[in-house]
């Protein structure tokens, strides 16, 4: 079955680091990968996609590669802020449709 | 534009008893996703329709769970006769054709049956 991991240990950092993320994906390439954020008591909100032909994708603070090889994706937030401070989750589209399976997610905190 | 709308936003409930959970997707989408968030099991896709017709629905646990959009503006999840091991968060997301894959999530709705 296809899978995604995420590190279920919360990320604790220091306002002004670079907060890094993993995402690992089982069998083959998913077509996307998604991220999304998640604050207690609400919805996701979506912030990017990387497609399986694309290395890196950045916006704003925010940069995401997907790595074949690895079978992995990393999520970096640069300049990170205590309200940075949230669940984030990967999920991995099935081929190109839109059904998408997520990860548990990562809770960071940013410490100020 | 007021984004996905979800009610009721709290469910409390006793085993047995009938839920029927509601939602509205973005005007415009044509796509609508039900998910069913616990601690134990994450975000965990249960249907999700095209048009108004679903798609899959591979992810609905069982019988007792049911899932109606007809139409563009409208879907509703029911679960019947709802089971203690039913109390999650659910949640209604949307997306658009030329959204490209990303998902618009409601605010979800949290149920707990007793």
């Amino acid at each position: 079955s296809q899978k995604i991991e995420q590190n279920s240990e919360a990320l604790n950092i220091q306002e002004g680091k670079t907060a890094t993320l993993t995402c690992n994906y089982t069998n083959y390439s998913p077509a996307y990968l998604q991220w999304y954020r998640q604050d207690p008591g609400r919805g996701p909100v979506f912030l990017l996609l990387i497609r399986e032909n694309e290395k890196e994708k950045r916006k704003e603070r925010l940069k995401v590669t997907f790595d074949t090889t690895l079978k992995q994706s990393l999520f970096h937030i640069t300049a990170s802020q205590p309200a940075d401070s949230a669940t984030y989750l990967c999920a991995r589209g099935m081929d190109s449709s839109y059904k998408l399976i997520f990860g548990s997610g990562t809770r960071l905190l940013v410490r100020p | 534009d007021a984004g996905v709308i979800q009610s009721p936003r709290h469910e409390v409930t006793e085993m047995g008893q009938e839920v029927t959970l509601r939602c509205k997707p973005i005007s415009g989408h044509d796509y609508l996703f039900w998910y069913r968030q616990t601690m134990m099991r994450g975000l965990e896709l249960l249907i999700y329709f095209n048009n108004n017709v679903p798609i899959d629905d591979s992810g609905m646990p069982e019988d007792r769970f049911s899932a109606k959009m007809p139409n563009a503006s409208f879907s509703t999840l029911k679960i019947q006769p709802s089971e203690p091991r039913d109390s999650a968060v659910y949640f209604c997301a949307s997306s658009g054709t030329g959204a490209f894959y990303e998902q618009y999530f409601g605010p979800g709705t949290r149920l707990t049956v007793t």
